[in-house]
C-alpha cells in the first residue's frame, strides 16, 4: 500500500533558524512527488513537483530534493510569514492523477 | 484565487441530513477532484470527473456521490449524514495534456467548503 509520512509533525523556529522537513514515501512507482503550503482555512498551494532522485528546486527561501525513499524541504533564514502546514504528496504510477497525500508538518516561525 | 470555485464555504447541518457542494473548476481544467480533510486524517482522496466521466475511487463512503455536468462544474452529495462527516471538504482541478503522462499534473485547490454536523 502507498503511503507517505511526514516528520515532524510540528515544528517551531525562530526567525532565521535554517530546518528541513522531511517526507518519507512508499509508493509501487512513482510519477512525481509534490510539496504544498496550507494556511488556516485555506486550501492547499502548490510549491514544487520533484520526478526523479537527485532533482532539487527553489522558491526564495525554500529548497526542495527528492531521493529514492524521501523529500526535503530545507527552509533557509525563514521569517513569520513562512508559517504555514507543508503537505507532501506523491503521485503513484497506478493512481490515475490523484495525488496521495502526507499529514503535513504544522511550521511556526516566531519573530 | 486560486480560479477554483467552492460553495458553500460553511455549512451547518443535523444528523441524517443531505447537503450538496459544489465545486467550479478553473478555466480550461476539464479534470476535478474531491479530497476530504479532517485533523486526524490529514487530506483523503474521494474520487476524480474527467469531462464527465469518473476516473478513479479514493476511499468515499457509499453515502456520498459526485458528479460532473457538461458545463464542467461538480457536485458532491453527501446524505445520511454523520457526526464523522464533519471536515473540510476540497476541490481540485487539472488540466489534462500528453505530458500529464510524465506526472505534470499540479492539482489547484479551492478555499474549502467546511461541513459541521450536528
Amino acid at each position: 500500500e502507498d503511503q507517505v509520512t511526514q516528520s515532524p509533525e510540528a515544528l517551531r523556529l525562530q526567525e532565521g533558524e535554517s530546518s528541513s522537513l522531511n517526507c518519507s514515501y512508499t509508493v509501487s512507482g512513482l510519477r512525481g512527488l509534490f510539496w504544498y503550503r496550507q494556511d488556516p482555512g485555506k486550501g492547499p498551494e502548490f510549491l514544487f513537483t520533484l520526478y526523479s532522485a537527485g532533482e532539487e528546486k527553489e522558491k526564495e527561501r525554500l529548497k526542495a530534493t527528492l531521493t529514492k525513499k524521501e523529500s526535503f524541504l530545507h527552509i533557509t533564514a525563514p521569517k513569520p510569514e513562512d508559517s504555514a502546514t507543508y503537505l507532501c504528496a506523491v503521485l503513484p504510477s497506478n493512481s490515475g492523477y490523484a495525488l496521495n497525500f502526507g499529514k503535513g508538518t504544522s511550521l511556526l516561525v516566531t519573530p | 484565487d486560486s480560479g477554483v470555485t467552492q460553495t458553500p464555504k460553511h455549512l451547518i447541518t443535523a444528523t441524517g441530513q443531505r447537503v450538496t457542494l459544489r465545486c467550479s473548476p478553473r478555466s480550461g481544467d476539464l479534470s476535478v477532484y474531491w479530497y476530504q480533510q479532517s485533523l486526524d486524517q490529514g487530506l483523503q482522496f474521494l474520487i476524480q470527473y474527467y469531462n464527465g466521466e469518473e476516473r478513479a475511487k479514493g476511499n468515499i463512503l457509499e453515502r456520498f456521490s459526485a458528479q460532473q455536468f457538461p458545463d464542467l462544474h461538480s457536485e458532491l452529495n453527501l446524505s445520511s449524514l454523520e457526526l464523522g462527516d464533519s471536515a473540510l471538504y476540497f476541490c481540485a482541478s487539472s488540466g489534462w495534456t500528453s505530458a500529464a503522462i510524465s506526472g505534470a499534473n499540479v492539482l489547484t485547490f479551492g478555499a474549502g467548503s467546511r461541513l459541521t454536523v450536528l
